[in-house]
């Protein structure tokens, strides 16, 4: 199993332009998120979904889109960037139990905003 | 919503020695506490985690103690070595259905 994998693993944007980070899982798992990791502050829950077609808001959810087609991949879209949105993306995934179950990282996305 | 502060934000200690890392959290609902750990460069991975009606757990070097009447929690590593050398993030699962971190402690562990 690759676990869950995230394409690209850098990337420098322009202010106001748009991209997606992708997300992959082949574990099955139900529930997947994103978080963003800045220095000082841990990891910020974005979105996340606890299955195909179900998407909710976390606690920094401005700026992002989401959607969850598939229960393998849940892409995470900028829709125009901002140097705010500079910072590492990390998306995670558990099984059914969400976030009461271990959490498995991605390798993140270290994303920069000029 | 839930706050999680953890202490203190850096901490080195000498080759086998202890290390105690604190956690506070505000929703008296939150059921489940897992710790990350984090090496440079690379992405968070659970090393344990306790639920509300446990008090203790302990794994080997490391334990998690909860005190819920306090809303506290503890990781405790014993007989560290340069391995254990990381950022470390608490983290607790409350009313509000997210995973709230705290803002991580980089541990350094002295040869």
């Amino acid at each position: 199993n690759a676990g869950v994998t995230q394409t690209p693993k850098f990337q420098v944007l322009k202010t106001g332009q748009s991209m997606t980070l992708q997300c992959a899982q082949d574990m099955n798992h139900e529930y997947m998120s994103w978080y963003r990791q800045d220095p000082g502050m841990g990891l910020r829950l974005i979105h996340y979904s606890v299955g195909a077609g179900i998407t909710d808001q976390g606690e920094v959810p401005n700026g992002y889109n989401v959607s969850r087609s598939t229960t393998e991949d849940f892409p995470l879209r900028l829709l125009s960037a901002a140097p705010s949105q500079t910072s590492v993306y990390f998306c995670a995934s558990s099984y059914s139990g969400g976030l009461w179950e271990t959490q498995y990282f991605g390798p993140g996305t270290r994303l920069l905003v000029l | 919503g839930e706050n999680v502060e953890q202490h203190p934000s850096t901490l080195s200690v000498q080759e086998g020695d202890s290390a105690v890392i604190k956690c506070t959290y505000s929703d008296s609902a939150s059921n489940y506490f897992p710790w990350y750990k984090q090496e440079l460069g690379k992405r968070p991975q659970l090393i344990i985690d306790i639920r509300s009606n446990v008090g203790e757990k302990k794994d080997q070097r490391i334990a998690v103690t909860l005190n819920k009447t306090a809303k506290h929690f503890s990781l405790h590593i014993t007989e560290t070595q340069p391995e254990d050398s990381a950022v470390y993030f608490c983290a607790a699962t409350g009313s509000a259905r997210q995973l709230t971190f705290g803002s991580g402690t980089q541990l350094t562990v002295l040869p």
